[in-house]
């Protein structure tokens, strides 16, 4: 089944105790991003990857880091995590297409960090 | 100016009627334009895209492009409780950014 597989799906944790949210897609897909989702606020760009070792920020980047080694896999890290950055985390991916369905977003289910 | 705009409603009609939802976007050399339905707690699920000026009719849903407004709507025929949802427009950028708005939460009353 073509899926974004993302762990956790809950989390609770306490500040500065880093932490790794996976997300890993079986579909071959070039693009992949993560947002995050707070009341009021929308899905909110992360970070975001274009391909292999390909990265750039989102619109809210800070305290977060990604990396994208292989084609498939595309972690986001919390290196000292705020109580912030509770919310409701999606990854999703696409192939990178202009003016094609292929380019429709699968989401991951999501992840529910609480930093206390 | 934000890059997609949507009202946040709740739009509320009632169980058979038309819901209608707007949504305006900046970047004028935008070229895909997506409808998301989210219910609460879920991952957005895609209604709709479209491409090209016009209409696109899928079952109850039709979505609807005007590049020269920069203006992209869905109509929602029939609507049901279950369409109770948050809807998200979302914009592939020029430089294939993704761009989502804040959503409209719509509500069908039975």
């Amino acid at each position: 089944e073509a899926q974004v597989t993302q762990n956790p799906r809950y989390l609770i944790t306490v500040t500065g105790k880093k932490l790794t949210v996976t997300c890993s897609q079986n579909m071959n897909h070039e693009y992949m991003s993560w947002y995050r989702q707070d009341p009021g606020l929308g899905l909110r760009q992360i970070y975001y990857s274009m391909n292999v070792e390909v990265t750039d920020k989102g619109d809210v980047p800070e305290g977060y880091k990604v990396s994208r080694k292989e084609k498939r896999n595309f972690p986001l890290i919390l290196e000292s995590p705020s109580p912030n950055q509770t919310s409701l985390y999606f990854c999703a991916s696409s192939f990178r297409e202009t003016g094609l369905s292929a380019n429709v977003l699968t989401f991951g289910a999501g992840s529910r960090l609480t930093v206390l | 100016q934000k890059e997609v705009e949507q009202n946040s409603g709740p739009l509320s009609v009632p169980e058979g009627a038309i819901a209608s939802l707007n949504c305006t976007y900046s970047d004028r050399v935008s070229q895909s334009f997506f409808w998301y339905r989210q219910y609460s707690g879920k991952s957005p699920e895609l209604i709709m895209s479209i491409y090209s000026n016009g209409d696109k009719e899928d079952g109850r849903f039709t979505a609807q492009l005007n590049k020269a407004s920069q203006y992209v709507s869905l109509l929602i025929r029939d609507s049901q409780p279950s369409d109770s949802a948050t809807y998200l427009c979302a914009v592939i950028s020029g430089t294939y950014k993704y761009i989502f708005g804040t959503g409209t939460r719509l509500k069908v009353l039975a």
